[in-house]
């Protein structure tokens, strides 16, 4: 099974500045595979970003997702206040998923 | 507009069942796999399983923490997931979100993603 390992646990930023979140898997994943969430305390993850690096429909310029092989990495270019959430990257790979760990973009 | 509602969550004694249900509106839910997440309190997102449409087979593939005691199911004819959760254990303690799994090719690439989630339902195991 492919472990998928986030860092950093949570990340401390102010408004306006731009956050990078890693997902590190422990083989090589299938870009296509590739997907990350937001989720907002006693909401549902929301789909954000597929195939490593295509936006789904209606979410900001502000984030792009990229990378490859085994290291991928989610930018939120400049933090707006409905951005502060968990983040979590997902995997689908030999009939199953697999999520990251999560992490947590908080107000500094 | 696209909907998923789960419903059926509670309180349940360590040991006994529960089932869950996932329903679904406006889109042809027998076109899509379905999958069931759930989220521990204050954890991450643990996948639970999936079961495909019938043009795929209907075939169902769980996590190991939950093959054998959780049964999937679906009932197309009502846009109907299902969650059969016996001989429950404290850990599986969690909000039990269902997502509709989308397929996409573009050009020569498939795409695999969960675009569609239900807002969840409780299920608290506990003696």
């Amino acid at each position: 099974e492919i472990v998928l390992t986030q860092s950093p646990g949570t990340l401390s930023l102010s408004p306006g500045e731009r956050a990078t979140l890693s997902c590190r898997a422990s083989q090589s994943v299938s870009s296509s595979y590739l997907a990350w969430y937001q989720q907002k305390p006693g909401q549902a993850p929301r789909l954000l970003i597929y195939g490593a690096s295509i936006r789904d429909t209606g979410i900001s310029d502000r984030f792009s997702g990229s990378g490859s092989g085994t290291d991928f990495t989610l930018t939120i270019s400049r933090l707006e206040p409905e951005d502060f959430a968990v983040y979590y990257c997902q995997q689908y790979g030999t009939s199953s998923w697999t999520f990251g760990q999560g992490t947590k973009v908080e107000i500094k | 507009e696209v909907q998923l509602v789960e419903s059926g969550g509670g309180s349940v004694q360590p040991g006994r069942s529960l089932r869950l249900s996932c329903t679904a509106s406006g889109f042809t839910f027998g076109d899509n796999v379905m999958s069931w997440v759930r989220q521990a309190p204050g954890k991450g997102l643990e996948w639970v399983g999936f079961i495909r449409s019938k043009t795929y087979g209907g075939t169902i593939e769980y996590a190991a923490s939950v093959k054998g005691r959780f049964t999937i199911s679906r009932d197309d004819s009502k846009s109907i997931a299902f969650l059969q959760m016996n001989s429950l254990k404290t850990e599986d303690t969690a909000v039990y979100y269902c997502a509709r799994e989308i397929t996409r090719r573009i050009y020569y690439s498939y795409y695999y993603y969960m675009d569609v989630w239900g807002k969840g339902t409780t299920v608290t195991v506990s003696s």
